[in-house]
Formats: C-alpha cells, structure tokens, sequence
C-alpha cells in the first residue's frame, strides 16, 4: 500500500511569510503527527490529530498550527517565518498515537 | 522531564568489527522504536520493541530492551560500509507522541 505522502519536497521562504505543508497519511491511518528536525535542536514534536482533533502539542510559539480533514489528511501552518523555523519537517501515520507511526519523506523548508 | 538520550553521538568504525549504541531513557515506557536516517532522508523504521526483554534482529542489527533499567541497545554485528547512517531511538511514554533522542552518526570505514 502507499505510504505517507508529504508536499511539497521543498520549499524556499522568506522571512515574514507563511507556509502550509500538507502531509496524507498510509490509508486507514487516523492519527497524524509533525515533527521537526533540526541539526541544533534535533527530531521535536509538534502536534498530533486523530479523527480530526488535536490531542496533542509541543512546546512551539502560537505561529505553528495544524489541522486535520476528515479523510485523515493534514495541514500544519506556520506564519510569519522566521529564519530559525528551517527544517525538516516531518510528518508519520499510524493506526493510534505514537504507536507504530511511519514516516513521510519531509519537507525541507528554507527561510532567507 | 522525560528525556532520552543515546551515545555515542558520533562513531566511526571499521568494517568488520561490532559496537553498541545505547539509548537511556528517563522514566517508565515499554514501548521503544529504533529509526535509522539517510542524509536529507526521512526516517526509517527498523524496530519496535514493546516488552522488557524484548529482542529483535535484522541482518546485522540487534535491539533490545531492558524496562527495568530503562534501556534500550542497538548493536551492530560485522559492520558494513551500507550501515552508515544516523540512527535514532524513540520512547513513546504514553503521551501519543515519540521522544527522540539525539542521534547516533555511525560512519563505517572500510
């Protein structure tokens, strides 16, 4: 079966900007989480949804925000960008939480 | 605070020889996953451990677990130039989220 999928692959802002990232989970999976990684601060949570609520959110400034559609598909948004929020943003699918997730291939975002 | 941490963060080794990369978490969980990361990958999934005791194997890799001491081994066997990766261990404490830790760069010399 198709795994998760993430778009786009990359992407190039500027500062000040905003950005959604969208991420489709394995078929069947409710539960989606981000995360991102950096090299100083490494792999960090961000939010999870299951069923299209917000169960859970990690320590990021109000900026970062997520949502969930009723085909389990997800969005995460972040607005005004600052050049700490490049990254590798990942997002994985499971059936429930953080049990057995599985990940996208990322979405490497570059503020300038 | 639930914390995970690995070591080593960096380690090069011959080809042919075996080492461990240890992973100490900091407060109760039987459920530990081992990731491996390519450069500007995603992560992939290698194990998933969800008892104490628990040990899986692939290939040359061996994880294990020990709940009681909080515990986690990965341990590489006859190393090989294709096992050069990043390799992560993750700890769900039951909060629907993974606690990564830091990352183990492994690079394999032939």
């Amino acid at each position: 079966k198709a795994g998760v999928t993430q778009t786009p692959r990359y992407l190039i802002k500027t500062r000040g900007q905003q950005v959604t990232l969208s991420c489709s989970p394995i078929s069947g999976h409710r539960s989606v989480s981000w995360y991102q990684q950096t090299p100083g601060q490494g792999l960090q949570f961000l939010f999870e949804y299951f069923s299209e609520t917000q169960r859970n959110k990690g320590n990021f400034p109000g900026r970062f925000s997520g949502r969930q559609f009723s085909n389990s598909r997800s969005e995460m948004n972040v607005s005004t960008l600052e050049l700490g929020d490049s990254a590798l943003y990942l997002c994985a699918s499971s059936f429930q939480g953080a049990y057995e997730q599985y990940f996208g291939p990322g979405t490497r975002l570059t503020v300038t | 605070e639930l914390k995970v941490e690995q070591n080593p963060l960096f380690l090069s080794m011959q080809e042919g020889k075996n080492y461990t990369i240890y992973c100490n978490y900091s407060t109760t969980s039987d459920r530990l996953y081992w990731y491996r990361q390519d450069p500007g990958k995603s992560l992939e999934s290698l194990f998933v451990l969800l008892s104490n005791g628990a040990v899986k194997q692939e290939g040359r890799l061996m994880a294990s677990l020990d709940t009681k001491a909080r515990l986690s081994t990965l341990h590489i066997t006859a190393a090989v130039h294709d096992l050069s990766a990043t390799y992560f261990c993750a700890v769900d404490f039951g909060n629907e989220k993974l606690t990564f830790g830091t990352g183990t760069r492994l690079t394999i010399i032939p």
